[in-house]
């Protein structure tokens, strides 16, 4: 069964800092990452999906690499700003098509 | 692009009472819906994964009886909790995939908060 970890749980960030956070998974079997952005009273939106070692994404000032041989990702936010404030969710999946959730990562950004 | 309807978004009911929630892909097909329960805390739980025109797929420990799912077509998927408990309070949500494979990113719904009394 997968585990997948995530730290710090919460966060609290002065604007305009940047940030990151980890995901940890099982590196045996990996098939993909996901990474997800779920705002209060709003859907989980997706940000990236990474599976190769190495792999790193960007969206505007959010930024994920993957390291698949030690199983973690980080998801880096540059210059936090209070629209960043939400929970990121990452997920795990591996060969057999299930795909397990840590618990988050809560990111309060302060003004 | 990728909207994932669900409804209610709340909803208390009376104990030994059904609930039905609905899923719906507004501007795509799709092909696997997934239904999570998380409870506070922790982390979205999968129940159960639904390929239209199929039987749902539980995960170990969930009643397929108590938690009726049915993906009667490309863009609706419903979960029926059945003689529901207060037990069975949660928070309920959905995804869906177009392609069902596991490196495409899923789309959610906004959830939906059970309450039993």
């Amino acid at each position: 069964i997968l585990n997948v970890e995530q730290s710090p749980q919460s966060l609290h960030v002065q604007e305009g800092d940047s940030t990151n956070f980890t995901c940890s998974f099982p590196s045996s079997n990996f098939y993909a990452l996901h990474w997800y952005r779920w705002e209060t009273a709003k859907s989980p939106e997706a940000l990236f999906v990474m599976t190769l070692n190495g792999d790193e994404k960007k969206k505007g000032r959010i930024s994920a690499t993957l390291n698949t041989k030690e199983g973690y990702s980080y998801l880096y936010i540059k210059g936090s700003q209070p629209e960043d404030s939400a929970t990121y969710l990452c997920a795990s999946s591996n060969r057999d098509d299930k795909i397990i959730f840590g618990k988050g990562t809560r990111l309060h950004i302060l003004p | 692009g990728a909207v994932v309807s669900q409804h209610p978004s709340r909803v208390i009911c009376k104990s030994g009472t059904s609930v039905k929630i609905e899923c719906r892909s507004l501007d795509f097909q799709a092909t696997t819906m997934f239904w999570y329960r998380q409870f506070p805390k922790q982390s979205l739980m999968l129940m159960a994964t639904s390929n239209e025109g199929s039987k749902a797929t539980y995960e170990q420990g969930v009643e397929k009886d108590k938690f009726l799912i049915n993906h009667a077509s490309l863009t609706l998927s419903t979960l029926t909790v059945t003689s529901a408990h207060p037990e069975d309070s949660s928070f309920y949500i959905c995804s869906a995939t177009g392609t069902g494979d596991v490196d495409s990113p899923l789309h959610f719904g906004n959830g939906t908060r059970l309450t039993v009394t």
